[in-house]
């Protein structure tokens, strides 16, 4: 099975940049996804990552290190609507099943 | 492409009640998930389909759970005899083999009384 880590809750201030850590444990890593979920929403996707190092997507990156069973989620120049709780998810070992963690709740205040 | 439709958006029930509810996946998706989340908690899995077989359902899941995807389009989880520990955000999802992203619809809040 797997297993997820990730803080439960982070505040930052508008404009600023914050990471936000996840530390995983699978058996036959296929790949790790972060999600965005506002209150009563539904999760939306951020980013997938496979292979090792940083994607960059706007305001958004994500970092994987397979060797280390760790990803970080960074924003940057943060928003009051960037206030939500974002999902590490992993899926492997032949499953097709993202595992999901119990998220970071992310308050953003002026 | 509509993206994923859930009904009914609430639904309350008394406890003991059988309460279904349904997922319309994106057109084309051969992958669909069921999860359940609580508050303060991250989605959790359910069952998932492939098609119209069942390939997954969690060693969690109660037999009081049950799910079809008779055609291979949408789904049905229905619940039967509901306890107060169902209360929950009952979350559908699809994807396909192309691309691994996984679509949510907007979920079915139960609230067992």
């Amino acid at each position: 099975g797997q297993n997820i880590d990730q803080p439960t809750e982070m505040t930052a201030t508008e404009g600023a940049i914050v990471q936000i850590n996840c530390t995983y444990q699978t058996s036959g890593f296929n790949g790790l996804f972060w999600y965005q979920q506002h209150a009563g929403e539904a999760p939306t996707f951020l980013s997938y990552n496979v292979l090792d190092g940083l994607e960059e997507k706007g305001r958004f990156s994500s970092f994987l290190s397979r060797s280390k069973g760790y990803s970080y989620l960074l924003l940057k120049e943060l928003q009051m609507k960037d206030s939500a709780s974002y999902l590490c998810a992993v899926w492997g070992g032949g499953s097709y099943i993202p595992t999901f963690g119990r998220g970071t709740s992310l308050i953003v205040h002026p | 492409d509509t993206g994923v439709s859930q009904n009914p958006r609430h639904k309350i029930t008394k406890r003991g009640q059988n309460v279904t509810f349904r997922c319309d996946p994106i057109s084309e998706h051969n992958r669909l998930y069921w999860y359940r989340q609580t508050l303060g908690q991250g989605p959790e899995f359910l069952t998932y389909f492939q098609n119209e077989a069942q390939l997954e359902k969690s060693r969690l899941l109660s037999d009081r759970f049950s799910a079809e995807r008779p055609k291979g389009s949408f789904s049905t989880l229905e619940i039967q005899r509901t306890e107060q520990g169902d209360s929950a955000m009952y979350l559908c999802a699809s994807s396909d083999t192309t691309n691994e992203k996984l679509f949510f619809g907007s979920g079915t809040q139960l609230s067992v009384l």
